[in-house]
């Protein structure tokens, strides 16, 4: 059975930088997991912010940013704002019999 | 606009079956895969399965075991989700998505999620 791990929980001052990551028990995260990351407030769907490693949609402020760091995907946010305390979660694709496999989410706090 | 619209809270026994909807508009319905992903409470997101609007083609997660069946109504641009059997620990918010990447996965517009309370 495949785990997806995530921090449980990151405090950040506001203005600061914060990096979330985001590992896998099959091995190394590659943009062949095509790594998503989501935003999610209290009694809210989830929100994408990160799709296919680095790619942002529309909505998505330019402080959060994706990339492939020592094995794992990451999720960093520059200048961090009050408005982005929220539940982050990332989602890996592995295709085969069980192809996709969220993680299991970082409480960011903003302090 | 794109939005997906699914159909209200829901209590069931234990042991009886779910039906959801979401309900696409804004877009052309057979152009996207939509997936449904479910939060029990305090709980991380599990991804459930996907269809093919197009074709009607599926894929589950394992983890369901067979009680998952995900269909689709073209001319009615719905989706629907079907959870048998239902236990305790399938007391959860359900939600759907829709898959915008061709090359990859990306949920990038969802709906607004049905509770669904197993309750005796």
């Amino acid at each position: 059975q495949t785990v997806v791990t995530q921090e449980p929980s990151l405090t950040v001052s506001p203005g600061g930088t914060v990096t979330l990551t985001c590992a896998s028990t099959t091995g190394a995260v590659t943009s062949a997991n095509y790594p998503n990351w989501f935003q999610q407030k209290p009694g809210q769907a989830p929100r994408a912010l990160i799709y296919s490693t680095n790619n942002k949609p529309s909505w998505t402020p330019a402080r959060f940013s994706g990339s492939l760091l020592g094995g794992k995907a990451a999720l960093t946010l520059s200048g961090v704002q009050p408005d982005d305390e929220a539940e982050y979660y990332c989602l890996l694709f592995y295709g085969g019999v069980q192809p996709l496999v969220f993680g299991g989410g970082t409480k960011l706090t903003v302090l | 606009q794109v939005q997906l619209v699914q159909s209200g809270a829901e209590v069931k026994n234990p042991g009886a079956s779910v039906k959801i909807s979401c309900k696409a508009s804004g877009y052309t319905f057979t152009t996207y895969v939509i997936h449904w992903v479910r939060q029990a409470p305090g709980q991380r997101l599990e991804w459930m399965g996907w269809i093919d609007t197009d074709n009607g083609n599926t894929k589950y997660s394992q983890n369901f075991q067979g009680r998952v069946t995900i269909t689709r109504d073209t001319s009615a641009t719905t989706t629907y989700m079907e959870l048998s059997s239902l236990r305790f620990e399938d007391t959860a918010v359900y939600y759907c998505a829709r898959d915008d990447c061709s090359n990859g996965v990306c949920f990038l517009y969802w709906g607004q999620g049905s509770l669904v309370t197993v309750s005796s």
